[in-house]
Formats: structure tokens, C-alpha cells, sequence
């Protein structure tokens, strides 16, 4: 199975900082990675599949990027609404994991 | 607009079995392959089970397979996961998401999960 490895686990910014969190595979997964926004409570809300590409309706100041084992999500001028947990998750292969989560402070 | 609407969970026994259900509505639902997540308590999200959008193909995570199974009824929009063998480690919130794109395979819909407490 493929592992994926988030980091930080955790971090804590100000609104209007730039933050990046990065997701690493255990083996090459080419550009099959997405990610979601989970906040306490809610359901996981879907943000970008193909490592870099946007869901409809995402601000634009959010961005991934990576191929190969290693990908990063960048969120820009960063808003109140952005905290809580990010997963990345790879659907290369069944089963198709999740990392860890990242839970971003603001 | 999308909907997905869990049911079925509740408080059942190591060793027993529940059936949980996923209501769909809002989408052509046997086009698409859905999708079962869970999270234990304060963890993170667990992949559980994906079903092709025909009910032929069926994945499923390893702390799973050989007792959970994912089943549809495409005539109702319903998707299903039957749980056999449970176990505490089993307990937490059970979402059904829609999948989308054969290749990418992301869950673009959520709904708002139904809780599984597996305990003596």
C-alpha cells in the first residue's frame, strides 16, 4: 500500500501569510494526488485533484503543485475561513490513503 | 443540487454487524463510482471502500476487506456498506462520497456521515 506522509502535522499563521504544507508518497504516484479542507464538525470538503488542478468555486489564491512523491499545497493571502485540516490523498492505486492531515491555526 | 445522506449507523457489539445505507439524489447516480471514508474520533479521514458506478468493482482498504462490503441498488440511488465482524477499532463517523473522474477518482461530494460506536 501506498503511504502518504503530511508535514507539519500542525502550524499556526496569521491572516494574510503565505503557508505551504507538503504530502509525500512512499512511491512515485505520477500527478494522482488531491486535496481536501476539513473544519470541526463538517464534512471534508473537496479542493484540488491532479495535484494542481482547481475545483470550481476554490479561490485562486490556494495552488498545488508536485509530481513523482512529492507535492505541495500553497495557500496565499490567507483568510479566516482557511483554518482547519488538510488531507492530501493519493488515488493511484487502491487502497487510495490519505495523509495524515495538517490542522492550520490562524 | 447533490445530495448525500447517510443512515444506519448506531451503538452495536464487538463481533456484530450493521448495514449502513447512502442515499443519493441530485446527480445521475449509476454513472458515478462512490466511495466509503470514516474517522475515528479525532483522527484523521480513513479511506474505507470504493464501487464502480455498474456494482462490477469493488476496492477496499485492508483493515477492512474480507468483512466489509460495499454494495449498490442503482433502481434506488442508494449506495450500502455491510459491516460484519465488528470491531472498536471500527468506531467512528462513516461519510459516502461521490466519485468523480475515472483516472483521478476524487470525491468531489460529501455527505454529513453517520456514527458507528462499536463497544461492549
Amino acid at each position: 500500500d501506498i503511504q502518504m506522509t503530511q508535514s507539519p502535522s500542525s502550524l499556526s499563521a496569521s491572516v494574510g501569510d503565505r503557508v505551504t504544507i507538503t504530502c509525500r508518497a512512499s512511491q512515485s504516484i505520477n500527478d494522482y494526488l488531491n486535496w481536501y479542507h476539513q473544519k470541526p464538525g463538517k464534512a471534508p470538503k473537496f479542493l484540488i485533484y491532479a495535484a494542481s488542478t482547481l475545483q470550481t468555486g476554490v479561490p485562486s489564491r490556494l495552488s498545488g503543485s508536485g509530481s513523482g512523491t512529492d507535492f505541495t499545497l500553497t495557500i496565499s493571502n490567507l483568510q479566516p475561513e482557511d483554518f482547519g485540516t488538510y488531507y492530501c490523498q493519493q488515488s493511484f492505486s487502491a487502497p487510495y490513503t490519505f495523509g495524515q492531515g495538517t490542522k492550520l491555526e490562524i | 443540487q447533490v445530495q448525500l445522506v447517510e443512515s444506519g449507523g448506531g451503538v452495536v457489539q464487538p463481533g456484530k454487524s450493521l448495514r449502513l445505507s447512502c442515499a443519493a439524489s441530485g446527480f445521475s447516480f449509476s454513472a458515478y463510482e462512490m466511495h466509503w471514508v470514516r474517522q475515528a474520533p479525532g483522527k484523521g479521514l480513513e479511506w474505507v471502500a470504493l464501487l464502480s458506478y455498474d456494482g462490477n468493482n469493488e476496492y477496499y482498504a485492508d483493515s477492512v476487506r474480507g468483512r466489509f462490503t460495499v454494495s449498490r441498488d442503482n433502481s434506488k440511488s442508494t449506495l450500502y456498506l455491510q459491516m460484519n465482524s465488528l470491531r472498536p477499532e471500527d468506531t467512528g463517523l462513516y461519510y459516502c462520497a461521490r466519485g468523480r473522474d475515472a483516472y483521478y477518482k476524487y470525491c468531489d461530494y460529501w455527505g454529513q456521515g453517520t456514527q458507528v460506536i462499536v463497544s461492549a
